[in-house]
């Protein structure tokens, strides 16, 4: 079946701007989660959503970060005025069960 | 001190060598505790998860140290394709996993 899909795959965005990021979970998968990973870096958590509750955001870096999960299922970070250290590459992931996190081939962000 | 951590390398080993890495946590609560894999510019894929038995997967023996809040990984008889980076993955029983930094592996011919 269809893994974890995330766009857009790369993105180019000028400082300042604000850019979006898609991420369709694997269909019935109800936990999803967002993480970043800078060059060189582990991954780091930024927001995780299971079901109805109320989301995780306590790894967004600051509050030009937000996300939504709409319907429970596709979800959408949101980077507001994007500075330079936003440039990392933003991996979505889902599980089932929290045996295993599936996830996306990530979206790379560049803010020139 | 970091939740998880782990030796970034690189580990530069022969074709047939036997490489281990460790892998320490500081949350003594952590439950689960997984080895993924991640090669360049890809998404990082489940190895393996790791029991408090140990377990053995081809080439591939994960063990937990609950009492030194460590993991490892062994990997026999490498191969070429085994090079990637091997993050260290901790789950304290709730959702969030925590990942270290990985472990670079270059097999060489």
């Amino acid at each position: 079946g269809a893994g974890v899909s995330q766009s857009p795959s790369n993105k180019v965005t000028e400082k300042g701007k604000d850019v979006e990021l898609r991420c369709d979970p694997i269909s019935g998968h109800t936990a999803l989660y967002w993480y970043r990973q800078s060059l060189g870096q582990g991954l780091e958590f930024l927001i995780y959503f299971q079901g109805n509750s109320a989301p995780d955001k306590s790894g967004l870096p600051s509050d030009r970060f937000s996300a939504e999960r709409t319907g429970g299922s596709v979800s959408t970070l949101t980077i507001q005025r994007t500075q330079q250290e936003d440039s990392a590459v933003y991996l979505c992931a889902s599980s089932r069960d929290s045996i295993e996190a599936f996830f996306g081939q990530g979206t790379r962000l560049t803010v020139v | 001190r970091k939740e998880v951590e782990q030796d970034p390398g690189p580990f530069n080993v022969p074709e047939g060598a036997t490489v281990a890495f460790n892998c320490t946590y500081s949350n003594s609560a952590s439950q689960s505790f997984f080895w993924y894999r991640q090669d360049c510019r890809k998404e990082p894929k489940l190895l393996m998860s790791v029991y408090s038995s140990g377990n053995e997967d081809g080439r591939f023996t994960a063990q937990l140290n609950r009492a030194s809040q460590y993991i490892s990984l062994l990997i026999r008889d490498s191969k070429l394709s085994d090079s990637a980076t091997y993050l260290c993955v901790v789950n304290s029983g709730t959702y969030k996993y925590i990942f270290g930094t990985g472990t670079r592996l270059k097999v060489l011919a």
